[in-house]
């Protein structure tokens, strides 16, 4: 069964940092390009990064851009999203998610975690 | 950036009637175009990818339609489960640049 957990959410400080992990199981995440979603509170679903196999190619949500890194390590079959100079609008659940095909890659997601919430307050 | 404009934001319907929701694109997305189900504290669910074709182990009451810049999500006849939050997504190849929709609401009427 596949499956993905996130942890590291919590609250902090506008400018402040948080790592984000997921942990994947039931599928051979290697495999698989991977993603993160968000959701602000009341707000629809935002798209953050994608990661390729081997970590070789990311993009970003431009907002995120030089703030945000999303990195992999296929070893310990987890993702990451390191968050720096956090602001008040990034507050959400953020989602990990699965690409929807093998070794290619889709854009659509077809497993996603349960979310892992992020508070941007003082 | 391509904008995505669901409609209605919120559909009343009553178990058994048929559900139709739109996706409309700022530009054409030509068939790059995916539905999701989504409930409160749950994950999102896939459901229809390439603008029509079912997911893996998704229902057939559900089916998508549409290309270009005007989608349509039907489920036929509405089940209690069905009752959620629908998002239509889209992407585009290179760079990715995926965006969501603002979601249309099933409730129970």
């Amino acid at each position: 069964e596949v499956q993905l957990v996130e942890s590291g959410g919590g609250l902090v400080q506008p400018g402040g940092s948080l790592r984000l992990s997921c942990a994947a199981s039931g599928f051979t995440f290697s495999s698989y390009w991977m993603s993160w979603v968000r959701q602000a509170p009341g707000k629809g679903l935002e798209w953050v990064a994608y990661i390729k196999q081997d970590g070789s190619e990311k993009y970003y949500l431009d907002s995120v851009k030089g703030r945000f890194t999303i990195s992999r390590d296929n070893a310990e079959h987890s993702l990451y999203l390191q968050m720096n100079s956090l602001r008040a609008e990034d507050t959400a659940v953020y989602y990990c998610a699965r690409d929807f095909t093998m070794i290619a890659v889709a854009y659509y997601f077809d497993y996603w975690g349960q979310g892992t919430l992020v508070t941007v307050s003082s | 950036e391509i904008v995505l404009t669901q409609s209605p934001a919120t559909l009343s319907l009553s178990p058994g009637e048929r559900a139709t929701l739109s996706c409309r694109a700022s530009q054409s997305v030509s068939s790059y175009l995916a539905w999701y189900q989504h409930k409160p504290g749950q994950a999102p669910r896939l459901l229809i990818y390439d603008a029509s074709n079912r997911a893996t182990g998704i229902p057939a009451r559900f089916s998508g339609s549409g290309s270009g810049t005007d989608f349509t999500l039907t489920i036929s006849s509405l089940e209690p489960e069905d009752f959620a939050v629908y998002y239509c997504q889209q992407r585009i190849n290179w760079p990715p640049m995926l965006t969501f929709g603002g979601g249309t609401r099933v409730d129970i009427k």
